[in-house]
């Protein structure tokens, strides 16, 4: 069974803090992927990773950073924490028979 | 530039009786996805259909995809209450196979 886990379910954080959101994959898997997701807007696509140190902007990147030094490990940093950026967060990885993404519990980021 | 969007938001129905969820999109897919999730968890793949087939099975799930119409429709029979979640549509980026581009959601509570 392929395994996303994420560092946190649950994190609060003050205005102006640097935030790091952690999520590794076990399944050898290319590509990660991270979402934030709110009510009535579904998931947004922040940032993903096709490879080793490389990486592409989604549709929300602004405010956020990512690093991918390993392949199983993929990074969410927020650099100065906002109360906009309280939110779900959701880690997947891309694999599997029907190359479905495989998701995260997801950390559910608070801060004030 | 969400892609997907579910009808209807929310759908309320008895243990038993089957459930009926759509989603349109709007540019060209190589294929589309029906995810769930649970409250307060991370999304589960249910189910890929190919942009050149019509309809695809599994377990008691059906999903439809018309093409020229730019809809899919997720229908799950004989409901149990274990069913109460969150349903998703995903579509493909057209060329870039690897994004997925996520709908709102159907929360479908059923009854037990």
């Amino acid at each position: 069974d392929v395994k996303v886990t994420q560092s946190s379910r649950y994190l609060v954080k003050r205005t102006g803090e640097k935030v790091f959101l952690e999520c590794v994959q076990d399944m050898d898997h290319e590509n990660m992927f991270w979402y934030r997701q709110d009510p009535g807007l579904g998931l947004r696509l922040i940032y993903f990773s096709y490879d080793v140190k490389m990486k592409e902007k989604g549709d929300i990147p602004e405010g956020y950073s990512v690093s991918r030094e390993k392949k199983e490990r993929f990074s969410l940093i927020l650099e100065s924490a906002s109360t906009n950026q309280t939110s779900m967060y959701l880690c997947a990885s891309l694999g599997g028979f029907f190359y479905e993404q495989y998701f995260g519990p997801g950390t559910r980021l608070t801060v004030t | 530039s969400q892609q997907g969007e579910e009808d209807p938001q929310a759908l309320s129905i008895q243990e038993g009786e089957n459930a009926t969820m759509n989603c349109s999109y709007k540019t060209s897919i190589n294929n589309l996805q029906w995810y769930r999730q649970n409250s307060g968890r991370g999304l589960v793949h249910l189910i890929l259909i190919r942009s050149n087939e019509r309809e695809k099975h599994s377990g008691r799930l059906r999903v439809t995809l018309d093409t020229s119409k730019k809809s899919s429709s997720l229908l799950i029979t004989a409901s149990r209450a274990a069913d109460t979640a969150s349903y998703f549509c995903a579509t493909d980026w057209g060329g870039a196979t690897n994004k997925l581009i996520f709908g709102t959601g159907t929360l479908l509570a059923v009854q037990p």
